[in-house]
Formats: structure tokens, sequence, C-alpha cells
């Protein structure tokens, strides 16, 4: 298997410009998560989705955060305008099922620095 | 409610001397406990996990972790490092339905050449 593919792996943007970050989970997994991890905060959790359904997005920072799964092989996270203070590495990950003991796998994190 | 504590921040071992990573965690249920690794410039990657089997749980890489419930404690062990274990490392338990994962702030092990 592929494992969790996100892109861009890296992303330097201008402040005020839209970021999009794209992630396609592993095939056959129903939940994708989607986590920012910082110096600061570590890893946080801002919205994972459940069969295409967001289930929890209590950890999106603000309303200039977005994510979609408009299908179960694709999902994007919107930052829009973006500040320099969202720099951080963004995770998806993917899980066959939630439940005791069920695993998460990640993807290699997309690289975000807004000046 | 659930949550980890990584009582190191940093740790730093020689290559061929043993390995202790800790870990105590905090839970109103038996939990499932993982470790994870990231190397630098990479994912979080899966070294092992707990899930009320074997209270001793080998992973990947020659490390294991054993689940102490008097202890609260789900410390990492390696009986000899490798230049290649620097990393940092990530403890975390997930809560009774397994539907919230909680990561510890993570340790950073340098290994000395």
């Amino acid at each position: 298997d592929a494992g969790v593919i996100q892109s861009p792996r890296h992303e330097v943007t201008e402040m005020g410009q839209e970021v999009t970050l794209r992630c396609k989970p592993i095939s056959g997994h129903d939940y994708l998560f989607w986590y920012r991890q910082t110096m600061m905060r570590g890893l946080e959790l801002l919205i994972y989705f459940n069969n295409n359904v967001p289930i929890d997005d209590s950890g999106m920072p603000e309303d200039r955060f977005s994510a979609k799964m408009p299908n179960a092989s694709f999902s994007n996270l919107k930052i829009q305008p973006s500040e320099p203070r969202d720099s951080a590495v963004y995770f998806c990950a993917s899980s066959f099922a939630l439940g005791r003991g069920n695993t998460i796998y990640f993807g290699e994190g997309s690289w975000l620095t807004v000046v | 409610a659930q949550s980890v504590t990584q009582l190191d921040s940093h740790v730093s071992v020689s290559e061929g001397t043993p390995v202790l990573l800790r870990c105590n965690y905090s839970s109103s249920y038996s939990p499932s406990l993982f470790w994870y690794v990231q190397h630098p410039n990479k994912g979080l990657q899966l070294l092992l996990k707990y899930t009320s089997a074997a209270t001793l749980v080998k992973g990947i890489n020659g490390f294991e972790a054993e689940f102490k419930k008097s202890e609260t404690s789900f410390h990492l062990t390696k009986p000899s490092a490798h230049m290649s274990d620097a990393a940092e490392y990530f403890c975390v338990v997930s809560d009774q339905n397994g539907n919230q994962f909680y990561f510890g702030t993570g340790t950073s092990l340098t290994v000395i050449p």
C-alpha cells in the first residue's frame, strides 16, 4: 500500500494568500484526520471525517480554516487568508476504523511557511 | 479524561547503550497505548501498540514497551541504541472507544557516536 499521501510536501506563501493542502488516505480507511504540529503546541487534531462526513471540527482554529472530503479518496484543508502564525506542519492521517486498538497511519506532512 | 505525560523532553544516549523513554498515562478506563516515532522531516510511524493483550509489547526496530497498570506507565525501551534511532518519539493514549487519540509532547532522542 502506498500509505497516506500528502501534497505539497513544502509550501511557502505570502500572508493573505489561499493555501490548499491535499490528502489521499489509505484505500479502505473510513476515517481521515487532519493534525497540525508546531513547536509551541505539539500535535493538535484539527478535524476528522468518517465516511467523508466531518465528525469533529472543534480543533479548527478559526473560520479561515476549512476542510472537505468530497470522496473516500481525497480531502483538502484550506486556509484563506493565510497568516504567518499558520506556519506549521500539517499531517493527514487515516484509520480503517475507530475503536479499541485501531491504529492511525500518518502521511509525511505538508510543511507550510507563511511569510 | 485521558492524558499522557512524557517525562523527558530530551534524552541522549551513546550508541550501543540502552534506551529508556518514559511515558505515564491517565485514563479512566483500560487504555490503548501507542508509541510513534518521527524522523526529521518525516511523518509519524507506528512503533508498537498495547491493546490489553500481553503487557510486554514488541515493536519494530528492536523497541519494546511494557504496560504497567499499577504504575500507569508505558515506557519504551531498546537494549542497544543505533544512530538511526535518533528521532522524536510520541506516546499516545486513546480513549475507551478508541475515538480520540491523545498525544504526548514528545521526547527527542539523540544518539551519540
